[in-house]
């Protein structure tokens, strides 16, 4: 099945710093890559998504880019503030049913 | 629109005893997705069902788990008897369709085993 690794673990950054990270994945069909934002106690979020036809997308303060060759795509944030304080997982499909494998998730803390 | 529901939010049993969780998804959404969420780890998929037959139950563990979704609609799942490693947030998850499409998560139920 699908391997996704994700790192690092935890990142600490202070407030309007930029905050990346990174994941790899195994599956070279796999052609969607999810980002999802946990806060502590609720339910994850999706915040941004890449398809594999492109290898950049942007929404204001957050990116991501995707190196199909390598086989990793990356979460950028830039200007951090207190509320991007969360936990951030990663995602690869694989399968016949191109269901979700996630990464271990990023403890992202974003210090005032 | 309103969200996926699940309930109950929260519970506590004794190992081998058995628990079942409960599921609404957001409406019109054809897939829906049981994730187990260990604590400090990603979701890990149970079970997926495309309206009301099974996609992929790979990582099922199908001695204790069973899950349903007889109308399409709103799902169970069951674990019969439960183990101290069963101890998670159960989340259910829905979108509209299998593949590339957003899945929207539902508040979890907190499950402790003890």
């Amino acid at each position: 099945g699908e391997n996704v690794e994700q790192h690092p673990s935890t990142l600490s950054v202070q407030e309007g710093d930029s905050a990346v990270i990174k994941c790899t994945y195994s599956d070279s069909a796999s052609n969607y890559f999810p980002w999802y934002k946990q806060e502590l106690g609720k339910r994850p979020q999706l915040i941004i998504d890449i398809r594999s036809n492109v290898g950049e997308k942007k929404d204001q303060r957050i990116a991501v880019t995707l190196n199909k060759t390598a086989k990793h795509f990356s979460l950028h944030i830039t200007e951090t503030q207190p509320e991007d304080s969360a936990v951030y997982f990663c995602a690869s499909p694989s399968g016949s049913a191109r269901q979700l494998t996630f990464g271990s998730g990023t403890q992202l803390t974003v210090l005032p | 629109e309103a969200g996926v529901a699940q309930s109950p939010r929260y519970k506590i049993i004794e190992k081998r005893q058995s628990v079942a969780f409960w599921c609404n998804p957001i409406s019109g959404h054809a897939t829906l997705y049981w994730y187990q969420q260990i604590l400090g780890q990603g979701p890990k998929l149970l079970i997926q069902f495309q309206n009301n037959g099974v996609v992929d139950d790979s990582q099922l563990p199908k001695d204790r788990f069973s899950a349903e979704r007889l109308k399409g609609v709103d799902s169970t799942l069951k674990i019969q008897p439960a183990k101290l490693e069963d101890s998670a947030v159960y989340l259910c998850a829905s979108s509209i369709t299998t593949g590339l499409s957003e899945q929207y998560f539902g508040p979890g139920t907190r499950l402790t085993v003890t």
